[in-house]
C-alpha cells in the first residue's frame, strides 16, 4: 500500500555537485512524472515518461536528466547542482497516459533539496 | 501555462460548507476539470474530476456550470484538516502530452475553529 516512494526525503549539496533523486511506484502505472515547487508556486513539470522506455521534456528540463529504469522506477539527475535547484521534489504516477480521461495522479511525499 | 483562474486565498469556518470558484473561460470540449490539494509538507493528493455533470465522492462535491466555462468545488463540512492548497486544473482527454497535469498557483483555504 506504498503508492508512489521518493528518497531520500531531504538532502543538502554544494554546488556543482551531482546527486540522483529516486522514485518508484508499486501501482503498475505506465505512466511518471517529476515535478518541482518553489516556494509559494505551483508545482512545475521537469520531465515526463509516459510508459517504460520513453522519456520527454516538461517546462522546466534544463539541468536534469531522468532514466526510466523499469516500469516501476523513475529517477532524477542534477549533473552539477546549482543554487536555482533549491526546491521541493515530487514524483507522480498515473494511468492512461493515452487516454487520461478516468484516471488521477499519485504523488509521493517529496524530496526536499538545499544546494549552497 | 495555467488554464484556469482561482482566488489566491479564501476562508471557512469549521463545519460550514466551502465553495472553492475555479474561471476556465477557455475550456476546449476535450479537457476535464481535476481537482488536487495539497496539505502542508505534502505532495498534491487527487480530490475530484469531471467533464459536464455534477460530481460527487467521498471527500468533495464538483459543480460544472452549464457552459462549462467555470465549476465549483465543494466541500459540504470544511474540518481543520481541509486546510490546504486546491488546484484547479484542465486535463486533456486527448492524452498524451496535452493530458499532463500543468498547475497554477491554486487557492490556499484556511479554516477557523
Amino acid at each position: 500500500n506504498a503508492g508512489v516512494t521518493q528518497t531520500p526525503k531531504f538532502q543538502v549539496l554544494k554546488t556543482g555537485q551531482s546527486m540522483t533523486l529516486q522514485c518508484a511506484q508499486d501501482m503498475n502505472h505506465n505512466s511518471m512524472y517529476w515535478y518541482r515547487q518553489d516556494p509559494g508556486m505551483g508545482l512545475r513539470l521537469i520531465y515526463y515518461s509516459a510508459s517504460e522506455g520513453t522519456t520527454d521534456k516538461g517546462e522546466v528540463p534544463n539541468g536534469y536528466n531522468v532514466s526510466r529504469l523499469n516500469k516501476r522506477e523513475f529517477s532524477l539527475r542534477l549533473e552539477s547542482a546549482a543554487p536555482s535547484q533549491t526546491s521541493v521534489y515530487f514524483c507522480a504516477s498515473s494511468e492512461g497516459w493515452e487516454f487520461p480521461s478516468n484516471y488521477g495522479y499519485t504523488f509521493g511525499s517529496g524530496t526536499r533539496l538545499t544546494v549552497v | 501555462d495555467a488554464k484556469t483562474t482561482q482566488p489566491n486565498s479564501m476562508e471557512s469556518n469549521e463545519e460550514e460548507p466551502v465553495h472553492l470558484p475555479c474561471n476556465h473561460s477557455t475550456i476546449s470540449g476535450t479537457d476535464y476539470i481535476h481537482w488536487y490539494r495539497q496539505l502542508p509538507s505534502q505532495g498534491p493528493e487527487y480530490v475530484i474530476h469531471g467533464l459536464t455533470s455534477n460530481v460527487n465522492n467521498r471527500m468533495a462535491s464538483l459543480a460544472i456550470a452549464e457552459d462549462r466555462k467555470s465549476s465549483t468545488l465543494i466541500l459540504h463540512r470544511a474540518t481543520l484538516r481541509d486546510a490546504a492548497v486546491y488546484y484547479c486544473i484542465l486535463r486533456d482527454t486527448l492524452g498524451g502530452s496535452q493530458g499532463n497535469l500543468i498547475f497554477g498557483k491554486g487557492t490556499k483555504l484556511s479554516v477557523k475553529p
